[in-house]
Formats: structure tokens, sequence, C-alpha cells
């Protein structure tokens, strides 16, 4: 579940189950969305992006949805495995030519065995 | 074969002193970007060069002067260190400017005592 102040939102998952990250965007002129992966003392990690003329992509064990009618971005992981957890980042571009990504909190994923 | 390196990984200094932070990536990318993440794992964008020229340039103290020699370095100066400078700043480039998949470096964490 979520929580506040100086800790960021934390997902458990079971080993093998399907994890669902979900971001909310701020800026309905977005139309660019990414996500990565930022392992402990590591850089963010590309995994998978989404422009918004699609509503969904699929990449190797992900899949991102976007619902631009409620401004949502969810990242699914399929079979979960110890090497996932990490923090997951959303970022979106406003509309912005130059490429300037504005990044969410972040999501915790802890994968339990 | 790094994509994206930075140097050093750590850098300690004390209040007031000047400091330096580079960054070379070799994917023959045209875009470099500057990044700073918090104590809260909160990253955000500092500055971004587009084949050596500065494209944007958020609000950032004028202590911190990024350099761009070549389209594969961006280097970052800070000067007269400030405690809430302490943070990991992450260099990131992508093919050209736009909505582009950024890759990150593995980060400098700086400690400013």
């Amino acid at each position: 579940g979520e929580s506040v102040g100086l800790h960021l939102p934390t997902l458990s998952v079971q080993e093998g189950d399907n994890s669902i990250i979900n971001c909310a965007y701020s800026n309905s002129a977005s139309d660019y969305f990414i996500w990565y992966k930022q392992e402990s003392g590591k850089g963010p990690q590309f995994i998978i992006d989404i422009r918004s003329n699609m509503d969904k992509r699929q990449g190797q064990r992900v899949t991102v949805l976007l619902n631009k009618t409620v401004k949502h971005l969810s990242l699914q992981i399929a079979a979960t495995q110890p090497g996932d957890s990490a923090v997951y980042f959303c970022a979106e571009n406003k509309g912005d030519s130059w490429g300037k990504l504005q990044f969410g909190a972040g999501t915790q994923v802890v994968v339990t065995p | 074969d790094t994509a994206v390196s930075q140097t050093p990984k750590y850098l300690v200094t004390q209040m007031g002193n000047d400091k330096s932070i580079k960054c070379e990536q070799n994917l023959g990318h045209d875009t470099m970007y500057w990044y700073k993440q918090d104590s809260k794992k909160f990253l955000k964008i500092m500055f971004s060069y587009n084949n050596k020229e500065l494209i944007i340039n958020e609000t950032v103290p004028n202590r911190f002067s990024p350099k761009s020699p070549d389209k594969a370095h961006l280097n970052l100066h800070i000067n007269s260190l400030e405690l809430g400078d302490s943070a990991v700043y992450f260099c990131a480039s992508s093919q050209v400017a736009g909505k582009n998949i950024q890759y990150f470096g593995a980060g400098t964490r700086l400690s400013v005592l």
C-alpha cells in the first residue's frame, strides 16, 4: 500500500505474481511517457515508452497502459522476479520539443520469495 | 564499453569548495542532460545540451555551470558548494533532442560537509 512522508510508496509482490505500478500524470498536454527502473546505487534504466497516440505497448514481460481520459499510466510486470526489485519511475514530456522529462515520485517494488 | 560514464562516482568535499563532475557518452548521441536526485529519490532535470548548445536551463543557482566541449561530453562545475547541494547527480544522453529515450549514467554521489 501507499505511505506518506519521507518514504516512497511501496509495492510488495510475491515472486511469480504480476505487478502493477500506477502513475498519475499532471498535464493533459503531455504526449510522451516513459518508465524507468532504478536499482540501488545505479542510474535509471529504460524499460518502455509510449506516445499519446497509443493506449498500450508491450515489451518483454512488461506492458504499459495509457489512459488519457483520467491521465493515468500503469506499468505491468508479468511473472515478477527477484531482479525486478527496484524503484520504478514514470516520466512525462509535457509537449516540450526539447525532451524535458518530468519524473514522478517513484514506487519501490519489493519482490518476496 | 559503458555507454554513459560519469566521474567521479563519489565526491566528498567541504562547504565553499569548487568541484567538477565529468560525463562522457559513446553512443553518438546529440543531446546530453544533467539531473539531480535528492534524498527522497526525486529526479529533476537541471540542464540539457544539444550539439554543444544549451537548450534546457532549469531554475538552478548560477553556482552551477555546465560545459560541453563537444557533443560527447557534458561537464558540470559547481562553485561555492553548499550543504544543500548534497545529492546524486546523473548525466544522461539521447539520440536527438525531443521525445526520445534518455540513457543514464551510474551517478555521482556528492556529499558536502
